[in-house]
């Protein structure tokens, strides 16, 4: 249990374009989803919190009207990169919140590879 | 924000050997996660493991909350345990958010 999806696994895009991710939580119901950017030899970086119903919340240093999150319903959240630029190429990662009580554990998509050209 | 630092940040093996990687971090946690991030980007939960100890197989961890720090054993390793193993923890501000480690590499080699 606990598998989370992305989609796209890769994307290849030109520059000024927007690019959406999907991210959903397969076998469980997620209020509370995250999205990552990892750099190629760096840890994950938070990039966002998102809330199913109500709005993302972000972290500092991550443009809201750049990284567009919406968390429509309890298995699916999605990330618009938009107007994409070359620096935004990265590995986007998002995860599920498994949680119950103080129990929280988070799983985590396969990622989604960007490419800006 | 909390802090997490992982040691060693390097690790070559030879198959068969054991090891342990060690996390830790600067204030108290809600939880703590163990991954191994495999060669095409996937994070693979290892361990939840706020406290305690817990045991899968090969592989085991020690979280010992009161002194901050967590450790992950690899014992008889393989191959395929090459890879990034993180150490993500959750603060006690009870926003679910994990601060990740910048990760141990290892290399396991036949």
């Amino acid at each position: 249990g606990a598998v989370v999806s992305q989609h796209p696994s890769r994307v290849i895009c030109k520059s000024g374009t927007s690019v959406k991710i999907e991210c959903r939580s397969l076998d469980f119901q997620a209020t509370t989803m995250f999205w990552y950017r990892q750099f190629p030899k760096q840890s994950l970086m938070l990039m966002a919190t998102s809330n199913e119903g109500s709005k993302a919340t972000y972290e500092q240093g991550v443009e809201k009207d750049k990284f567009l999150i919406n968390h429509a319903s309890l298995t699916l959240s999605t990330l618009t990169v938009t107007s994409a630029h070359p620096e935004d190429s990265s590995f986007y990662i998002c995860s599920a919140s498994f949680s119950g009580g103080s129990y929280n554990e988070q799983f985590f998509g396969p990622g989604t590879r960007l490419t800006v050209l | 924000g909390i802090q997490v630092e992982q040691s060693p940040p390097d690790l070559i093996l030879q198959e068969g050997a054991n090891s342990t990687l060690r996390c830790n971090f600067s204030d108290s946690v809600n939880n703590l996660q163990w991954f191994h991030q495999n060669p095409w980007g996937q994070l693979i939960n290892l361990f939840y493991i706020p406290s305690g100890t817990k045991q899968n197989g090969r592989l085991s961890a020690t979280t010992v909350a009161t002194e901050r720090y967590s450790l992950l054993y690899i014992s008889s390793s393989q191959t395929t345990d090459s890879g990034v193993y993180f150490c993500a923890v959750e603060g006690n501000s009870n926003d679910y958010k994990l601060s990740f480690g910048a990760g141990t590499t290892v290399t396991v080699r036949a």
